[in-house]
């Protein structure tokens, strides 16, 4: 059965920064696809943070791109996400996601999600 | 303002046929498929249909997807009370190269 599990500190100080972390179990981050972190504030819709490979290649929205960073750890199965200078917009269920392909042929098939984590910046 | 354009929200009642539009451009749904996620209160969003108009196991075939040029759509048949949820379109943007989401559509069953 695959399982994504988030976990990090619930609450931040304004301009501290959040981290997070992504356990995997069931599959092996290191047979491949691309991993996401993905927010959603109160009340609002879903929105894309980045996505990071196997290989540790990343790929940011250019919205946090000054500010995020996403690292993986294939000997844990895990993989990470770093948000600095937060503030209270920051302020969102944080979810961390499979993707099982993009493109043409997949769009962006996002099939395992972790149940999410509420992160509070205040 | 989201990428994909999708209406706030929709309704219908028990048995009945509803449909989700999802509207983009040829950078994204004119280029790539559509996949559709479906989110109940204070849980994680659930892949819906992917790859346009396919399910993933587990998933009723009440629910399809279609899609034409730069639109897609969700239907859902014989709606039933516990349906009621927001549904959310997705796909690849070939121009921002990054993915994109519409703003959801929060369905009520009347």
């Amino acid at each position: 059965q695959v399982q994504l599990q988030e976990s990090g500190p619930g609450l931040v100080k304004t301009s501290e920064t959040l981290s997070l972390t992504c356990t995997v179990s069931g599959l092996f981050i290191s047979h491949g696809y691309f991993w996401d972190w993905i927010r959603q504030s109160p009340g609002k819709g879903l929105e894309w943070i980045g996505s990071i490979y196997h290989s540790g290649t990343t790929y940011y929205n250019p919205y946090f791109k000054s500010r995020v960073t996403m690292s993986v750890d294939t000997s844990k199965n895990q993989f990470s996400l770093r948000l600095n200078s937060v503030t209270a917009a920051d302020t969102a269920v944080y979810y961390c996601v499979r993707e099982a392909g993009r493109g043409h042929t997949y769009g962006w098939d996002l099939d395992y999600w972790g149940q999410g984590t509420l992160v509070t910046v205040s | 303002q989201s990428v994909l354009t999708q209406p706030p929200s929709a309704s219908g009642t028990p048995g009945q046929r509803v449909t989700i539009s999802c509207s983009g451009g040829s950078s994204n749904i004119g280029s790539n498929s559509v996949n559709w996620f479906q989110q109940f209160p204070g849980t994680a969003p659930k892949l819906l249909i992917h790859r346009s108009n396919q399910w993933p196991s587990g998933v009723p075939d009440r629910f399809s997807g279609s899609k034409s040029g730069t639109s897609a759509s969700l239907a859902i048949s014989g709606l039933q009370s516990e349906d009621e949820a927001d549904y959310y379109c997705a796909t690849w943007d070939d121009s921002l190269n990054g993915p994109v989401f519409g703003g959801g559509t929060k369905l009520t069953v009347l």
